[in-house]
């Protein structure tokens, strides 16, 4: 069974701009989550999707926002882009919500310019 | 939201060595995870152990969730041991998703 698949893997955006990142997840899960990861703050949850709704949500800005697809495929994505948005995006997938095991993508690495 | 901490933050050994990894976390969990992240970024799981014990190969994991503790076993370490090991605890009805500590740095030297 392939596991989760995370496009695109790598990405240099200027300030400013806007990114859309995809997240598949392992087939037969309906659960996506998004952590953020930097040096600085560490691993950080974003939101979680479950069934095309968003069911919890981080600490995080507006500027941050997702949606999942019947397919429970999910992006996210990222307005405005500024300097501390640079990071190792992952996304994490489940049978149903969080409470079992998570299984992670290799992540989108974001550079902001 | 849950506190954890780990530690050793940092921890160097020889090839051959055992090393035990501890997690400490401030509330109740029904959701606790150890992952590997490899130099690539890959978080790769390692245990599901909300509590009690399970070995996987030279591999094994004990979460005491009444004191609120969980370690980390690793045996007759190997150069691919080497990463960052985090444990990420979730208490399933919170909004926070899980909460991963700063993890623990190995470097398993030949």
């Amino acid at each position: 069974k392939a596991g989760v698949t995370q496009t695109p893997r790598y990405l240099i955006k200027t300030r400013g701009q806007q990114v859309t990142l995809s997240c598949s997840p392992i087939s037969g899960h309906r659960s996506v989550s998004w952590y953020q990861q930097t040096p600085g703050q560490g691993l950080q949850f974003l939101f979680e999707y479950f069934s095309e709704t968003q069911r919890n949500k981080g600490n995080f800005p507006g500027r941050f926002s997702g949606r999942q697809f019947s397919n429970s495929r999910s992006e996210m994505n990222v307005s405005t882009l500024e300097l501390g948005d640079s990071a190792l995006y992952l996304c994490a997938s489940s049978w149903t919500f969080r409470g079992e095991t998570q299984y992670f993508g290799p992540g989108t690495r974001l550079l902001v310019l | 939201g849950i506190q954890v901490e780990q530690s050793p933050p940092d921890l160097i050994l020889q090839e051959g060595a055992n090393s035990t990894l501890r997690c400490n976390f401030s509330d109740s969990v029904n959701n606790l995870q150890w992952f590997h992240q490899n130099p690539w970024g890959q978080l790769i799981n390692l245990f599901y152990i909300p509590s009690g014990t399970k070995q996987n190969g030279r591999l094994s994991a004990t979460t005491v969730a009444t004191e609120r503790y969980s370690l980390l076993y690793i045996s007759s370490s190997q150069t691919t041991d080497s990463g960052v090991y985090f444990c990420a605890p979730g208490s399933g009805g919170g909004a926070d998703g899980l909460t991963f500590g700063k993890g623990t740095h190995l470097i398993i030297q030949p």
